[in-house]
């Protein structure tokens, strides 16, 4: 089945600074790559999201990358700010035609200081 | 603004007991998960539903049931509690062919 690594398990930087948050996974029928966001005592929340036809994605400071060739993703963050800092998970949909079903990495706690 | 709810944000059981941990969803929607989250394990999926009693075994469902008697609540049931079932829990929702899973708030349970 599909497996999700993600790395670095934490992050620190310097508010203003940027920060990137790699993914790989295994099944090549994955279509559809979410990154969400956990702040202290919330559940995680979409903040931006990717599918296997399009290359890169932007929302404002965020944007996610996908290379399918090599099976991983990204997420950057620029400019970052002290309520960046929370928890970060990639997911990756087990195959092309599912999309409701996720497998998670393990998640990255950025620290972003002032 | 879909609102997933669950019942307690804490909770601390002895072994053995027989725990229910409820969700709530206010939105129709189909689907609905259960997530224990671990430090550097990430999110395992434990079960899942896309119908009122209807449900499939996740990646760790063993120590687990579930019941989903009405559309709105997906409840998970640890029949006999044990240690190793120490975790947060998450619940999540996502309507019928979309792409976000809405997530409640977890519940931090403790077994001892």
């Amino acid at each position: 089945g599909e497996n999700v690594e993600q790395h670095p398990s934490t992050l620190s930087v310097q508010e203003g600074d940027s920060a990137v948050i790699k993914c790989t996974y295994s099944d090549s029928a994955s279509n559809y790559f979410p990154w969400y966001k956990q702040e202290l005592g919330k559940g995680p929340q979409l903040i931006i999201d990717i599918r296997s036809n399009v290359g890169e994605k932007k929302d404002q400071r965020i944007a996610v990358t996908l290379n399918k060739t090599a099976k991983h993703f990204s997420l950057h963050i620029t400019e970052t700010q002290p309520e960046d800092s929370a928890v970060y998970f990639c997911a990756a949909s087990p195959g092309a035609y599912n999309t409701d079903k996720l497998i998670f990495g393990t998640g990255t706690r950025l620290q972003v200081f002032p | 603004d879909v609102k997933v709810t669950q019942s307690s944000r804490y909770l601390v059981k002895r072994t053995g007991e027989k725990v229910f941990l409820e969700c709530v969803q206010d939105m129709d929607h189909e689907n609905m998960f259960w997530y224990r989250q671990d430090p550097g394990l990430g999110l395992r999926l434990i079960y899942f539903s896309y119908d009122v009693k209807m449900k499939e075994k996740g990646d760790i469902p063993e120590g687990y049931s579930v019941s989903r008697e009405k559309k709105e609540r997906f409840s998970l049931i640890l029949e006999s509690a044990s240690t190793n079932q120490t975790s947060m829990y998450l619940c999540a929702t996502i309507g019928q062919g979309r792409n976000e899973q809405f997530f409640g708030p977890g519940t931090r349970l403790t077994v001892l």
